[in-house]
């Protein structure tokens, strides 16, 4: 069963605008961690933000903002005031341990598109 | 800070040839480094998991014979593509981690991309 599901392949949004991207999880930790990546077309992987289970606020950076549903275990991330440059893959992604180590666990994506 | 790089960022190949993939933490030092693989429109699957010193720990599915993993510092990792083939070619991405946040976070390389020609 997949651990984190995003369940928008593909998002459009006008410039200047904001946008969710939708993220929910399954896990039965108590303890565990979220974070969006961005990944543009050069490839590289970019943190954006991250959000503790413990964690009773939501997590912002910036235009990103995190909307943390605990008790639906959605995770959603949210840019306001959408620019070109945000035109990109957004990887949602789990911090589980398992065997004793560490591992993240990501979703298939979501490409965002910003139009002009 | 946290910068992880990756060398070569593009490598083209003959069918049958091996590539070495390097991926160091340039301002701290990992406890753990972790080699995922990356197809065309899809997610980022995890390979394996190293320690430094200690044999790598590999994913169901992932030929360890296939993927040689060497982990000799603890800011040095590389990953070995033995026999490459076309199947092989792919984008393969590196991460380095540390304790911060009261867990090990992942850093990731700027990745580089394996055509097996």
């Amino acid at each position: 069963a997949q651990k984190i599901t995003q369940t928008q392949p593909g998002m459009f949004v006008q410039e200047k605008e904001a946008v969710t991207l939708d993220c929910t999880y399954d896990t039965s930790d108590q303890s565990y961690g979220l974070f969006w990546y961005k990944q543009p077309s050069s490839g590289e992987m970019i943190f954006l933000i991250y959000q503790g289970s413990y964690d009773e606020q939501n997590a912002t950076e910036g235009r990103y903002s995190l909307n943390f549903q605990k008790a639906r275990k959605s995770a959603n991330l949210v840019i306001s005031a959408s620019q070109l440059g945000d035109s990109a893959m957004y990887f949602c992604a789990m911090r589980e341990e398992q065997g004793g180590s560490e591992k993240l666990v990501f979703g298939k994506g979501t490409k965002l598109t910003v139009n002009p | 800070g946290a910068v992880v790089s990756q060398h070569p960022s593009r490598v083209i190949c003959k069918s049958g040839t091996s590539v070495k993939i390097e991926c160091r933490s340039l301002d701290f030092q990992a406890t753990t480094m972790f080699w995922y693989r990356q197809f065309p429109k899809q997610s980022l699957m995890l390979m394996a998991t190293s320690n430094e010193g200690s044999k790598a720990t590999y994913e169901q599915g992932v030929e360890k014979d296939k993927f040689l993993i060497n982990h000799a510092s603890l800011t040095l990792s590389t990953l070995t593509v033995t026999s490459a083939h076309p199947e092989d070619s792919s984008f393969y991405i590196c991460s380095a981690s540390f304790l911060r946040r009261g867990f090990n976070e992942q850093f990731f390389g700027p990745g580089t991309r394996l055509t097996v020609l």
